[in-house]
């Protein structure tokens, strides 16, 4: 069980808007830390993102994006495409248990 | 460009132990800090530990404290995570991040390195 809930899944036509969620509680989110966003496909290193919250590294498309409000963040993804699909975390920092992640959300492009 | 590159992970007995490395390149590697991240097969990432650059500060996950143990050799540019007392459900992927270190985000991952525990 992990402390920051995802979906398990999304999905998408290419072309469309998708969204991840990332719950979290008054330890974490809530408290005014930062969430992060990776990317990750099986069997490759996780990529950042987005950091603090709505930050893109150099070279990160701009239909990947982040907001985060109250106890929950997300992650949307605009003019989806094939590529896109892979697995996505969320990160944030809890008070009580250090460094947490979310379960992870599979992105299937239909 | 940034490389990190695990390596030490391998087939280990239930409460053995394994030392895994993480080479650094194409970066200070002293001034930042490293963390340790796992994914158990069929699961999602679970962060491990991090160090700080100077490798005076350190931090652990519950679930390893007391017989993991991360530490760095900054003019080697080499990250380690020494594993004692490995049980079954350590198996997993382990990777190696940059400036994965309380509040912020890890900038970058290796490859990963498989830790399989079984007899």
């Amino acid at each position: 069980q992990s402390v920051l809930t995802q979906p398990p899944s999304v999905s998408g036509a290419p072309g469309q808007r998708v969204t991840v969620s990332c719950t979290g509680t008054s330890s974490n989110i809530g408290a005014g830390y930062d969430v992060h966003w990776y990317q990750h496909l099986p069997g490759t290193a996780p990529k950042l993102l987005i950091y603090r919250n709505d930050n893109r590294p150099s070279g990160v498309p701009d239909r990947f994006s982040g907001s985060k409000s109250g106890t929950s963040a997300s992650l949307a993804i605009t003019g989806l495409q094939a590529e896109d699909e892979a697995n996505y975390y969320c990160q944030s920092y809890d008070s009580s248990l250090n460094v947490v992640f979310g379960g992870g959300t599979q992105l299937t492009v239909l | 460009e940034e490389q990190l590159l695990e390596s030490g992970g391998g087939l280990v007995q239930p409460g053995g132990s394994l030392r895994l490395s993480c080479a650094a390149s194409g970066f200070t590697f002293s001034k930042y800090a490293m963390g340790w991240v796992r994914q158990a097969p069929g699961k999602g990432l679970e962060w491990v530990s991090s160090i700080s650059g100077s490798g005076g500060g350190t931090y652990y996950a519950d679930s390893v404290k007391g017989r993991f143990t991360i530490s760095r050799d900054n003019p080697k540019n080499t990250l380690y995570l020494q594993m004692n007392s490995l049980r079954a459900e350590d198996t997993a992927v382990y990777y190696c991040a940059t400036n994965l270190f309380i509040t912020a985000a890890a900038s970058y991952w290796g490859q990963g390195t498989l830790v399989t525990v079984s007899s």
